[in-house]
């Protein structure tokens, strides 16, 4: 079945250093990835979403590229800030005739001072 | 800015008590979505649906059932509550290959 992974549970980085969350995924169909951001006590936020292969995608500061070739879909940013402190979701949506939003398991971005 | 409404925000159940999720949007989306959040397994899918009237199984549906009587209305539940229930959960809507949007989440404690 469809799914995706976050191989990072916990990222903790200092204010003004590059960001990089992994994301790679599963499916036998053409995708629509998507990232989510949920800051604390607050329900998750579309970031950036895409399903065009190799072509980059950007939003407040942060950007990804979907690369089918590897299934990939990493989430970067050329420098943090405290206010990225969040959790970051990469989900999948598959179009098989279903429309289930995959997600991974999450990651936990701490920024600090 | 899409609306997604859930109650209550908070609930604390009994062991083997019925407990109702409610959960309405005013975006007139199709498909509607339970997921259930817990640390280190992310947002996993209980059930979701198509339109009034349809119900599927999500990856994690045993111990829940859903209800879809309108477009607007897509409420969540638990016939016998159990302690493995006590989490967090998020109802969502979403028309086509769009984003999602989600609810605030409510808060279940099952004791």
């Amino acid at each position: 079945g469809d799914s995706v992974t976050q191989t990072e549970g916990l990222v903790t980085l200092t204010e003004g250093l590059p960001v990089m969350l992994n994301c790679t995924y599963q499916t036998a169909y053409s995708t629509f990835l998507f990232w989510y951001v949920q800051h604390l006590n607050e329900a998750p936020k579309l970031l950036l979403k895409s399903s065009t292969d190799n072509k980059r995608t950007e939003h407040q500061g942060f950007h990804a590229t979907l690369h089918k070739s590897s299934s990939s879909f990493h989430l970067q940013k050329s420098s943090a800030q405290l206010s990225d402190s969040a959790l970051y979701y990469c989900a999948l949506r598959a179009s098989s005739g279903s429309w289930q939003l995959i997600f991974g398991s999450g990651t936990q971005l701490t920024v600090m001072p | 800015e899409a609306a997604v409404t859930q109650s209550p925000r908070n609930k604390v159940a009994v062991t083997g008590g019925k407990v109702t999720l409610s959960c309405n949007q005013t975006n007139n989306h199709n498909n509607m979505y339970w997921y259930r959040q817990d640390t280190g397994h992310g947002l996993r899918l209980i059930h979701y649906s198509y339109g009034a009237g349809s119900t599927e199984k999500g990856d994690i549906p045993d111990g829940y059932k859903a209800s879809r009587p309108s477009q607007e209305n897509f409420s969540l539940i638990l016939e016998l509550a159990t302690p493995s229930q006590t989490s967090v959960y998020f109802c969502a809507s979403g028309a086509g290959q769009g984003e999602v949007f989600f609810g605030k989440g409510t808060r279940l404690t099952v004791v």
